[in-house]
């Protein structure tokens, strides 16, 4: 069974201030999405990583995925009260009998104060 | 906007009931998905659906029972349902299962609550 280990789980902040959420796994993934969601609403996908050491910025979001594809972070810069919501990260597998299943971590729940 | 509906946003019904959460995807998907979403757990995979075909059954309970009329449409019926069934329930479509990104697009969720 794959699992993503997705810290923190907790974040609160002040606005203006950066942030790192990170998502590791003991197994390689063939890709790596990032969702946000927010009360009430389904996830949103952010963003989609597939190669190895590959850094992807969505404004003021930094994305990358570890070079040997079983990890992934994402970086807030100068975060806003905008932000504040679920984080989350799920990883794809390209074979065998996972194929097609993304694999989710448990989310991260940011708040951003003003 | 995501281009995924589901219906009914909420839903309250009793441990005797029978109901249907609906999910229509508008972006040409061919693979559509029912996940579980439960307060302090991860998303929990329920059912794959590609080209109308059941592809995936993660060990769910028979009194959730999905049907895939086309690509497009997908249900969960629901009966003698539990209070521990009580959670949002996310309908997603993507591309096919066979796309190398994986990408999913998720619907709004069904909050059902079990009394």
């Amino acid at each position: 069974t794959q699992l993503l280990e997705q810290s923190p789980q907790f974040l609160s902040i002040q606005e203006g201030e950066n942030l790192t959420v990170y998502c590791n796994s003991s197994s390689v993934f063939s890709s790596l999405q990032w969702y946000r969601q927010e009360p009430g609403e389904g996830p949103v996908l952010l963003v989609t990583v597939v190669t190895g050491g590959e850094v992807k910025k969505l404004k003021r979001l930094t994305f990358q995925f570890g070079d040997a594809r079983k990890d992934s972070s994402l970086h807030i810069t100068a975060a806003q009260p905008g932000d504040t919501g679920l984080y989350l990260c799920a990883g794809a597998n390209a074979g065998g009998t996972s194929y097609g299943k993304l694999t989710f971590g448990q989310g991260t729940i940011l708040t951003v104060h003003p | 906007e995501t281009g995924v509906t589901q219906t009914p946003r909420h839903l309250v019904m009793g441990m005797t009931n029978k109901k249907s959460l609906k999910c229509e995807q508008h972006l040409g998907h061919n693979a559509m998905y029912w996940y579980k979403q439960s307060a302090k757990k991860p998303l929990e995979l329920m059912f794959v659906y590609n080209f109308k075909e059941q592809t995936e059954n993660n060990s769910v309970p028979s009194r959730f029972s999905p049907e895939c009329p086309n690509s497009s449409h997908l249900f969960l019926h629901l009966h003698t349902l539990q209070p521990e069934d009580s959670a949002l329930y996310l309908c997603a479509s993507s591309q096919s299962s066979a796309d190398i990104s994986y990408e999913q697009y998720f619907g709004p969720g069904t909050r059902l609550t079990v009394t």
